[in-house]
């Protein structure tokens, strides 16, 4: 129940094309839903995030859209760009505990 | 621009001996995990504290690690004795309230 899937595992994209990464959880006290981007060599960084009180939420090229009956969450980047490529994880957490991270996407944007 | 600090940043080590990881939280934040990453198992979370208090360290294997604030700037992680399968990165994060966590460069440990 403290899983959350993700998936695909990896994906190829064109650039100028949207990159579309998709999650799911069981346990409905998550109340708190980041994603995060990690490129070689470097540490996890926040992309975007959102509370389940709202179905979608936008930054730049980045949009999560949330399905809270369906327990799913997805992440959007449009017009992906080559430094776009990246190793993308979404995670979630209730109140500040539980901290459970998906297994990551690797996403290539070929030029 | 705060960062989290780890060091070292690389360690190679032989299986037996003591590995000691450290970390420098962002100033102000209150709350501090360690996760390890490993291809197989992705991002582990291994403990965290708040308020330099440990609230969760059942992702810890107890019998050789052990995680410890001695004050706010500084959280550390000790293997003793440390084994192959202990390789990873680990990285040390931290946060207010636990929720945005800003992550460290991590610290890549290899043990032969």
């Amino acid at each position: 129940q403290q899983q959350v899937k993700q998936s695909p595992q990896s994906l190829i994209v064109q650039k100028g094309g949207i990159s579309i990464i998709n999650c799911a959880y069981e346990n409905t006290a998550f109340d708190y839903f980041p994603w995060y981007q990690q490129f070689p060599g470097k540490g996890p960084a926040l992309l975007i995030a959102i509370r389940p009180d709202v179905s979608e939420k936008k930054e730049g090229r980045f949009t999560i859209s949330f399905n809270k009956s369906a327990k799913q969450f997805s992440l959007h980047i449009m017009d992906s760009q080559p430094g776009d490529s990246a190793t993308y994880f979404c995670a979630a957490n209730n109140y500040g505990q539980n901290f459970v991270f998906g297994p990551g996407t690797r996403l290539s944007v070929l030029p | 621009d705060a960062r989290v600090t780890q060091t070292p940043r690389d360690k190679v080590t032989e299986m037996g001996q003591e590995v000691t990881m450290r970390c420098q939280p962002i100033l102000g934040h209150n709350t501090v995990f360690w996760y390890r990453q490993t291809m197989m198992q992705g991002l582990e979370l291994l403990a965290y504290f708040r308020n330099r208090a440990p609230l969760d360290d059942s992702g810890m294997p107890k019998d050789r690690f052990s995680a410890e604030m001695p004050d706010a700037t500084l959280a550390t992680l000790k293997i003793q004795p440390s084994e192959p399968r202990d390789s990873a990165v680990y990285f040390c994060a931290s946060g207010w309230g636990g929720e945005t966590q800003y992550f460290g460069p991590g610290t890549r440990l290899l043990v032969l």
